[in-house]
């Protein structure tokens, strides 16, 4: 167990429909991290949060968002949901803000959109 | 721009035999390199963490080395058993921007 939660697990959806994914990192931790992982692809890195803070984003899509609160669980908010988003969609934590130091993933949660 | 290569075909080896895998990075210089294994639907684990002054790190059956003139990490498993079987993904890093991972090497030991 890592002690990074994620939720839901699974998420089935109709394309247009908007979700919400929400990860809460390990104690401690005040990075998060956001990735999606199609079928059969590598991770692909979205967003990074430190501190409520964006840090560094990556190959996000302007219909996805993020935002980490006070408490430092972060949510992802994925809108007008293509096929193509069906994915697992990872979070992780780490200690640092630049990733130096070694990320603790989540079990994730898998979208199907159809 | 910034290549992480990982050989994509699948490595078959015995059990008991040494698995070597190969990272291979162009455009950049990693201050770190990290190690991760990732088992299918499920979230990567952190395996190892190797940085640009240490040529060889070693953890329990684990060994990896970090070759900067080559721009190359390999990733050795020793004593292979069928529980190793996974994918393996590196990541070398800046220590500026957020890490990025190769697409990762999958592992099949034969009983």
């Amino acid at each position: 167990d890592s002690g990074v939660t994620q939720t839901p697990k699974h998420l089935i959806t109709a394309t247009g429909q908007r979700v919400t994914l929400r990860c809460s990192p390990r104690s401690g931790d005040l990075s998060v991290y956001w990735y999606q992982q199609s079928l059969d692809q590598g991770l692909q890195f979205l967003i990074q949060y430190y501190n409520g803070e964006e840090r560094a984003k990556g190959n996000i899509l302007e219909r996805f968002s993020a935002q980490q609160f006070p408490d430092l669980h972060s949510e992802l908010n994925l809108s007008s949901l293509e096929l193509g988003d069906s994915a697992l969609y990872f979070c992780a934590s780490s200690v640092d803000p630049v990733g130096s130091y070694e990320q603790y993933f989540g079990p994730g949660t898998r979208l199907t959109v159809t | 721009s910034q290549k992480i290569e990982q050989n994509s075909e699948a490595l078959n080896i015995q059990e008991g035999k040494t698995a070597t895998l190969t990272c291979n990075y162009t455009n950049y210089s990693p201050a770190y390199l990290q190690w991760y294994r990732q088992d299918p639907g499920r979230g990567p684990v952190f395996l190892l963490l190797i940085r640009e002054n240490e040529k060889e790190k070693r953890k329990e059956r684990l060994k990896v080395t970090f070759d900067t003139t080559l721009k190359q990490s390999l990733f050795h498993i020793t004593a292979s058993q069928p529980a190793d079987s996974a994918t393996y993904l590196c990541a070398p890093h800046t220590g500026r921007r957020a890490l990025t991972f190769g697409s990762g090497t999958r592992l099949q030991v034969q009983p």
